[in-house]
């Protein structure tokens, strides 16, 4: 089936240092998967950060990118150098044609320690 | 700009209750959604609509109706609440199934 799987939480890392959140999908019956990356800041409502649309293309917003890897069914989210502020939970997603709606996965806890 | 409002913001029931969630999105979107969020379980899907009146199920249907009277509109009834339950439900809404949806801030269902 159509599936989302990301790092488990919760990840903490310090200011200044990089961070990556895995994500790999099964797209069975989507003939054209699209790539999202959504994030929910404390005490705000869920966004989209960033997505991809075209397989081997990469997306990027606040510093974070992430490219669509149709060879390894991947979608990391990578940032080189994280701050305070990025401390949040992180959402990939799947959809495209064929799908019903978007299906995410579980989610990753990240904390930024100064 | 679009708004996507979601009432209440938090809801209280009792076991066995009939409880019901409204969202309203005044993009003017065609599709619209309902997600449960769980801890550690991510969002799952539960009901979603195409268009007015079109309502089509999700993975999480069973113990829920939903209801898309109006395109601007798309309520969620608990058909019965389960004691201790507690879950945030996210309304969504896109132009097209296949983009990404804005959500709204959720309504947190705690039962007693």
């Amino acid at each position: 089936g159509d599936s989302v799987t990301q790092t488990e939480g919760p990840v903490t890392v310090s200011e200044s240092e990089s961070l990556i959140i895995n994500c790999t999908y099964s797209a069975t019956s989507i003939a054209y998967p699209n790539l999202f990356w959504y994030v929910r800041y404390p005490g705000e409502g869920l966004q989209l950060l960033l997505k991809v649309i075209t397989a081997g293309q990469k997306g990027s917003s606040r510093g974070f990118e992430a490219t669509y890897n149709k060879e390894t069914t991947s979608f990391h989210l990578q940032k080189a150098s994280v701050q305070e502020s990025d401390s949040a939970v992180y959402y990939c997603a799947l959809g495209g044609q064929g799908g019903r709606a978007l299906i995410f996965g579980t989610g990753t806890t990240v904390s930024v320690s100064p | 700009g679009g708004i996507i409002t979601q009432t209440p913001k938090f809801l209280i029931g009792q076991e066995g209750q009939k409880l019901t969630l409204k969202c309203q999105q005044n993009f003017n979107h065609d599709t619209m959604y309902w997600y449960r969020q769980d801890s550690g379980k991510g969002l799952r899907l539960i009901y979603y609509s195409i268009t007015e009146n079109d309502l089509q199920k999700g993975d999480l249907s069973e113990g829920y109706d939903a209801s898309r009277e109006k395109k601007s509109s798309f309520s969620l009834t608990v058909t019965s609440a389960q004691k201790n339950e507690m879950a945030v439900f996210l309304c969504a809404s896109s132009r097209r199934r296949d983009e990404a949806p804005l959500f709204g801030e959720g309504t947190r269902l705690s039962v007693l």
